[in-house]
């Protein structure tokens, strides 16, 4: 059974930093692109991030860009979201999202259940 | 960046009818379009990729079709559970921007 688990969410000052976990299980993590997808409080689906199977092509929305950083560990099977120079936007549930293929152009099969950062003096 | 355009944002229709949800690309997408289900505090789910492939175990009344700029998801035979927002994705290349979503209910 594919399985993501996100957490280190939580509350974070303006300008602070956050990293966000997913902890994976029931696939073969390093062989899959995985990706950030965050949704702000009644907002709709932002794609945040993404990171090729082998850890060496990373992506970024323009909105995080220079200030978030995506990595992950194939041999732990986790994926990581650094999340400096934190702003009140970035307030949002955070998704991790399993790729179909170890590209990141592949459409997203599993995801997690979301882990909420909330940024707020 | 491609921007991705659905419509409509919302519709209300009742259980058995036929649903039919679009999305336009700003430009050729070839066929890297997916949709995704999201129910009330919940996660995504996938519905289809590829355009028109069904994702494993989404029930057979969904549909999608298009290539290019424009592409529809088809509901056949509306039921209470697909009550739900639908998003389109494009992930021909980055940014893998979503669609604003078309909130689906039940009147």
């Amino acid at each position: 059974e594919v399985q993501l688990l996100e957490s280190g969410g939580g509350l974070a000052q303006p300008g602070g930093s956050l990293r966000l976990s997913c902890e994976t299980s029931g696939f073969s993590f390093s062989t899959s692109a995985m990706s950030w997808v965050r949704q702000a409080p009644g907002k709709g689906l932002e794609w945040v991030s993404a990171i090729n199977g082998g850890g060496i092509s990373t992506y970024y929305a323009d909105s995080v860009k220079g200030r978030f950083t995506i990595s992950r560990d194939n041999s732990n099977n986790t994926l990581y979201l650094l999340m400096n120079s934190l702003r009140a936007e970035d307030t949002a549930v955070y998704y991790c999202a399993k790729g179909r293929a170890s590209v990141v152009s592949a459409a997203l099969n599993y995801w997690g259940q979301g882990t909420l950062v909330t940024v707020s003096p | 960046d491609i921007q991705m355009t659905q419509s409509p944002s919302s519709l209300s229709a009742s259980v058995g009818d036929r649903v039919t949800i679009t999305c336009r690309a700003s430009q050729g997408i070839s066929n890297y379009l997916a949709w995704y289900q999201q129910k009330p505090g919940k996660a995504p789910k996938l519905l289809i990729y590829a355009a028109s492939t069904l994702q494993s175990g989404v029930p057979s009344r969904f549909s999608g079709s298009g290539s290019g700029t424009d592409f529809t998801l088809t509901i056949n035979s509306l039921q209470p559970e697909d009550v739900a927002t639908y998003y389109c994705q494009k992930y021909k290349s980055d940014p893998l921007t979503f669609g604003g979503g078309t909130k689906v209910e039940i009147k």
